[in-house]
C-alpha cells in the first residue's frame, strides 16, 4: 500500500527567508503524480504545485519549487522568499497516473511565517 | 464559475440521526471524491466515484454511504452517526481525461460535522 509521510507537524519561518517541508512516500508503482496542497485558515484546499513522476526536472510555480528524488522517494517544497499570506497548513499528496482517483495525502505541516 | 458546493457547511446533530451532506458540481467532471480531515491524521479518502453508478471505498469507508445516480451529484449519507465521526469533510472532483485531467482537483469549501 501507498504511504505519504510528512515528519514536521510545524514550521516557522521569518518573512523574506526560505524554508523547506519534507515529505517522503512509499510506493511499488513507478508512473505517479505528487502534489503539494496549501489550506489557510479558510480551509479551503489550494494546489500549490505538481510533479509527474516520470518527468526528472524538479517543478517549479513562481516562489515554489520542488525537490524531487525519484529514488529515494522524497518530495520536498521549497517556498523561496516567504510571506505572511503564505502562512497554512502544507499537505504532501500521491496518485498514481491513470486508472482510479485515489490519492494518499501526509498528515500535513503547519507553517508560521514571522514578520 | 466552475465551483463544487456543499450543504450544509456546519452541522451539529447528534447519535444515530441519519443525514446526508450535498455536494454538487457545474464542471462536468466524471471523478468525485469525499475526504475526511481531522487533526494529525491529516485528509483521508472515504469514498470515490469515478462514473454514474459506479463508487469504490477509499481508505476510511466505514459508516458511510454514497451514491452517484446523476454526474454532477455525490451525497454523503451516515445512516448512524456516532462521535468518531466528528470532522471536517470536503468534496472533489476532477476530470477523467484531457489536458487538466492529471492534476486539477477541484474542491467544495468543506463541512463542520459534530456528532453529541
Amino acid at each position: 500500500a501507498q504511504t505519504v509521510t510528512q515528519s514536521q507537524p510545524e514550521m516557522s519561518v521569518q518573512e523574506a527567508e526560505t524554508v523547506t517541508l519534507s515529505c517522503t512516500y512509499d510506493t511499488s508503482e513507478s508512473d505517479y503524480y505528487l502534489f503539494w496542497y496549501k489550506q489557510p485558515p479558510s480551509r479551503q484546499m489550494i494546489l500549490v504545485i505538481r510533479q509527474e513522476a516520470y518527468k526528472q526536472q524538479n517543478a517549479t510555480e513562481n516562489r515554489f519549487s520542488v525537490n524531487f528524488q525519484k529514488a529515494a522517494k522524497s518530495f520536498s517544497l521549497k517556498i523561496s522568499d516567504s510571506q505572511l499570506g503564505d502562512a497554512a497548513m502544507y499537505f504532501c499528496a500521491y496518485r498514481r497516473t491513470s486508472g482510479t482517483y485515489k490519492y494518499i495525502f501526509g498528515t500535513g505541516t503547519r507553517l508560521k511565517v514571522l514578520a | 464559475e466552475a465551483q463544487v458546493t456543499q450543504n450544509p457547511r456546519y452541522l451539529i446533530t447528534v447519535t444515530g440521526k441519519k443525514l446526508t451532506v450535498t455536494c454538487s458540481q457545474n464542471m462536468n467532471h466524471e471523478y468525485m471524491s469525499w475526504y475526511r480531515q481531522d487533526p494529525g491524521l491529516g485528509l483521508r479518502q472515504i469514498y470515490y466515484s469515478m462514473n454514474v453508478e459506479v463508487t469504490d471505498k477509499g481508505d476510511v469507508p466505514e459508516g458511510y454511504k454514497v451514491s452517484r445516480k446523476e454526474k454532477r451529484n455525490f451525497p454523503l449519507i451516515l445512516e448512524s452517526p456516532s462521535p468518531n465521526q466528528t470532522s471536517l469533510y470536503f468534496c472533489a472532483s476532477r476530470r477523467s481525461s484531457g489536458e487538466l485531467s492529471s492534476y486539477e482537483q477541484y474542491f467544495g469549501p468543506g463541512t463542520r460535522l459534530t456528532v453529541t
